[in-house]
């Protein structure tokens, strides 16, 4: 079957960096996505990969490697409005997103 | 805003009542899809509709009906609900058919209360 893990809750300091894993078992491939939820607001797409390797926007970046079935995402210069879940997804073989729990990130002064 | 409208953003309902909650997308998207996301639990997919016609449904019980009057519109109407029902419902649209990633649009959700 197909399974995303993350990890529930993270705790980070402002101005440092974290970094939100994710692992996933699927059957075929068609990329990885990130999304961003605040609190009470809707998700809000991130980042996708599809090939292995970092990718880089801003203060955000997001790491994959198909072969170990592995995503991170790294968040640098943490700043409070960064509190928020974090959800990892990827698609099926009907390319409908099958989603992690998401990780609820708190960041402190 | 994001362009994904949902109404209402909370609604409390008996059991025995009949209730809708409604979805507009301002984006040109073909498809649209509604959500269910309950606390510290994936987001699970319930319907899809593409160019109007429902391609998904995934095992959803019949007290959820979905409704797809044109491309901009989707709505969910409730029925007889239980109180495991309770959740946050979330719409979203995309652009299928095109290159590269299906990246969806979400609303801000429908927190529905079943007492």
């Amino acid at each position: 079957g197909q399974n995303i893990d993350q990890p529930t809750e993270m705790t980070a300091t402002e101005g440092a960096i974290v970094q939100i894993n994710c692992t996933y078992q699927t059957s075929g491939f068609n990329g990885l996505f990130w999304y961003q939820q605040h609190a009470g607001e809707a998700p809000t797409f991130l980042s996708y990969n599809v090939l292995d390797g970092l990718e880089e926007k801003g203060r955000f970046s997001s790491f994959l490697s198909r072969s170990k079935g592995y995503s991170y995402l790294l968040l640098k210069e943490l700043q409070m409005k960064d509190s928020a879940s974090y959800l990892c997804a990827v698609p099926d073989s009907n390319y409908q997103l099958i989603w992690g729990a998401g990780t609820k990130l708190i960041i402190k002064p | 805003e994001t362009g994904v409208t949902q109404t209402p953003r909370h609604l409390v309902m008996g059991m025995t009542n009949k209730k809708s909650l409604k979805c507009e997308q301002h984006l040109g998207h073909n498809a649209m899809y509604w959500y269910k996301q309950s606390a510290k639990k994936p987001l699970e997919l319930m319907f899809v509709y593409n160019f109007k016609e429902q391609t998904e449904n995934n095992s959803v019980p019949s007290r959820f009906s979905p409704e797809c009057p044109n491309s901009s519109h989707l709505f969910l109407h409730l029925h007889t609900l239980q109180p495991e029902d309770s959740a946050l419902y979330l719409c979203a649209s995309s652009q299928e058919g095109g290159t590269g990633a299906n990246v969806l649009t979400f609303g801000a959700g429908s927190r529905l209360t079943v007492l």
